[in-house]
């Protein structure tokens, strides 16, 4: 199996801030990676494939970036919307989700 | 519009076995895989598998293998997930999720809104 490892696993931020979160895979996945966002309560809502294709109607701040075994999330000017828990999950090899990051107000 | 509606909570004993299942509608059911995700409180997701009727083939994650069987009706637009051997380990929410487009697996731009499972004794 293929491990997929979040850092933070939780972040403080505060509005308008610029927020990376870094996931690491256990070997190689190309750029078979996806970015979810979940609220509680909520099925995850895919935001990001292939590592830095936004989906449609996902706001621009949102960036994706990586290849091989390392991937960042970036959100840039943090808006109320965006606090909730993020997962990204390879699809190289069948599938594996990371274990989340909680992006939590200062 | 691309809906998922899945059946409603359960309650379960250990070693009981829980069946969900998910309607589908909005597309073409038998073109697009149909996969089971789970997630226990507070963990991030977990892949289960993933059922295409239309192709009539399953494939299910190791992790759960001899455990979970996929089935459906293509004439009413509904797949099902069958648990057995159920542990307290299984409590979690279940979804069913569709690929964003047929020829790519894994991509789940679709969901639906989850099953609560509890496993108590």
């Amino acid at each position: 199996d293929i491990q997929m490892t979040q850092s933070p696993s939780a972040l403080s931020a505060s509005m308008g801030d610029r927020v990376t979160i870094t996931c690491r895979a256990s070997q190689s996945i190309d750029r078979w990676l996806a970015w979810y966002q979940q609220k509680p309560g909520k099925a995850p809502k895919l935001l990001i494939q292939k590592a830095s294709t936004l989906e449609s109607g996902v706001p621009s701040r949102f960036s994706g970036s990586g290849s091989g075994t390392e991937f960042t999330l970036s959100i840039s000017s943090l808006q109320p919307d965006d606090f909730a828990t993020y997962y990204c999950q390879q699809y190289s090899y069948f599938s594996t989700f990371g274990q989340g990051t909680k992006l939590k107000i200062k | 519009q691309v809906q998922l509606v899945q059946s409603g909570a359960e309650v379960k004993t250990p070693g009981a076995s829980v069946k969900i299942s998910c309607k589908a509608s909005g597309y073409t059911f038998s073109s697009f895989a149909l996969h089971w995700v789970r997630q226990a409180p507070g963990q991030g997701p977990e892949w289960m598998g993933w059922i295409n009727l239309g192709k009539g083939r399953t494939e299910y994650s190791q992790n759960f293998q001899g455990r979970v069987t996929f089935s459906g009706d293509t004439s009413a637009s509904t797949a099902y997930m069958e648990l057995t051997s159920l542990t307290s380990e299984d409590t979690a929410v279940y979804y069913c999720a569709r690929d964003k487009v047929y020829w790519e697996l894994y991509q789940f731009a679709y969901w639906g809104q989850g099953t609560l499972v509890t496993v108590s004794s």
